[in-house]
């Protein structure tokens, strides 16, 4: 069974600028997660689907991240305008249903300069 | 905060040794995760106990969990220099959050010498 797919695994953008990650799921996974982790901190939830609609975004912050999932399967997340404090792993992750074990991808690791 | 919160921080342990790490929330759960990360790599998942459960094993892992003092540990017997890595656990919580939604806490980085 195929993991979780992030692209792309480094980025390095200056700030101001936007960048945006994708995720491809387990397949047949219906949740899918965006975590952010700075560095020496465990990772923190910014947004939850079930299918394609948003179950929890309370930790996005709306005015620069958006989240979309086409067709409840792949998912991108955007940073426009990026900040310099936007500097971590964005990890994805899926599972099942709404409560069972999430399935980690590799992430992406975002230096903003 | 809904967050766990591992202890110690940083553990070393020379292989062979036990190494145990724990882990302490604030709100009521429906389960508790523990999670490994190896470095630069995302998260694996290693053990799931429910909260109706006191002890799980699986290998060379042994999780408990005490309800009544909110609090989880996790035990790796005969450790190997490969169990190097981040753990964390994380958990959800029964009431005021989204259903499946984890919390983690900062982690405990273990250091396994060969």
């Amino acid at each position: 069974e195929a993991g979780v797919a992030q692209s792309p695994r480094y980025k390095i953008i200056e700030k101001r600028q936007s960048v945006a990650f994708w995720c491809n799921p387990i397949s047949g996974h219906a949740t899918l997660y965006w975590y952010q982790q700075i560095l020496g901190q465990g990772p923190k939830l910014l947004i939850q689907f079930q299918n394609n609609g948003v179950v929890d975004d309370s930790q996005l912050p709306k005015d620069r991240f958006s989240a979309e999932r086409l067709k409840g399967v792949d998912s991108t997340l955007k940073i426009q305008p990026a900040k310099l404090e936007d500097s971590a792993v964005y990890l994805c992750a899926s599972s099942p249903g709404d409560t069972d074990t999430q399935y980690f991808g590799p992430g992406t690791r975002l230096t903003v300069l | 905060s809904q967050q766990g919160e591992e202890d110690p921080q940083a553990l070393s342990i020379q292989e062979g040794e036990n190494a145990t790490m724990n882990c302490s929330y604030k709100t009521s759960i429906n389960n508790l995760q523990w999670y490994r990360q190896n470095s630069g790599r995302g998260l694996v998942h290693l053990i799931l106990i429910r909260s109706n459960e006191r002890e799980k094993h699986s290998g060379r892992l042994r999780v408990t969990l005490d309800t009544s003092k909110k609090s989880s540990s996790l035990l790796i017997t005969a450790s190997r220099a490969a169990d190097t890595a981040s753990y964390f656990c994380a958990t959800d919580a029964i009431r005021g959050s989204t259903l499946g939604r984890l919390y983690f806490g900062r982690g405990t980085q273990l250091t396994v010498w060969p």
